[in-house]
């Protein structure tokens, strides 16, 4: 694995269903991202985790939950998904949250249309 | 809550120069940043700003006035390959980044 990787690229999924997106990096990175970029509005922030262990909200929490079990890894769950969560996710990592540029670095995306 | 505002489109010929507009208003500033992206691909890290004045980064240049809550990306000799959208984000007192909703650029020959 070279940076930060996304799964699936893309999903159809059905209204009320379950669903984890996997985003996992290997930088070793603090902090890491979650979010959602819809035509017009722009990236919006998800959840955000600055260490592992710890999670906190974004700007357009509701529907989704993360945890942060590890460095590594940061699932996002829409438990049961809704039509308005159609929308193309990425997950993004950063070294430590304020200090110097620590620019974000971020995954490939994952396409997903709920029906 | 915050608030960045920039152009939705921009047209340019190859070879031009383009300045892209960013105005914020934030609770709290700790950096202003600049994105590409092209259709389809992840966002990458352009600039960064936190000090009044210019950073030149080749033929990208990023400009931010922090008492006026100003910032423009300047994009000079245009390449084909430079049209992508430029996203304008803000990272506030709480260290997160508030994005704009981008700036499309469209290269022409």
């Amino acid at each position: 694995i070279a940076g930060i990787t996304q799964a699936p690229t893309s999903q159809i999924l059905a209204a009320g269903r379950r669903m984890t997106l996997r985003c996992t990096q290997d930088m070793r990175h603090n902090a890491m991202y979650w979010y959602r970029q819809d035509l017009g509005l722009g990236l919006r922030l998800i959840h955000y985790s600055n260490t592992a262990g710890t999670t906190g909200k974004g700007e357009v929490p509701d529907g989704y939950s993360v945890s942060r079990a590890n460095t590594d890894d940061f699932p996002l769950t829409l438990a049961s998904a809704v039509p308005s969560q159609t929308s193309v996710y990425f997950c993004a990592s950063s070294d430590e949250p304020g200090q110097g540029s620590n620019e974000q670095f971020f995954g490939p995306g994952t396409r997903l249309t709920v029906l | 809550g915050q608030n960045i505002d920039q152009p939705t489109e921009m047209t340019a010929t190859e070879g031009a120069i383009v300045q892209i507009n960013c105005t914020y208003q934030t609770s709290g500033f700790n950096g202003l940043f600049w994105y590409q992206q092209h259709a389809g691909e992840a966002p990458t890290f352009l600039s960064y700003n936190v000090l009044d004045g210019l950073e030149e980064k080749g033929r990208f240049s990023s400009f931010l006035s922090r008492s006026k809550g100003y910032s423009y990306l300047l994009l000079k000799e245009l390449q084909m390959k430079d049209s992508a959208s430029y996203l304008c984000a803000v990272r506030d007192g709480d260290y997160k980044l508030s994005f704009g909703a981008g700036t499309t650029v469209t290269v022409r020959a």
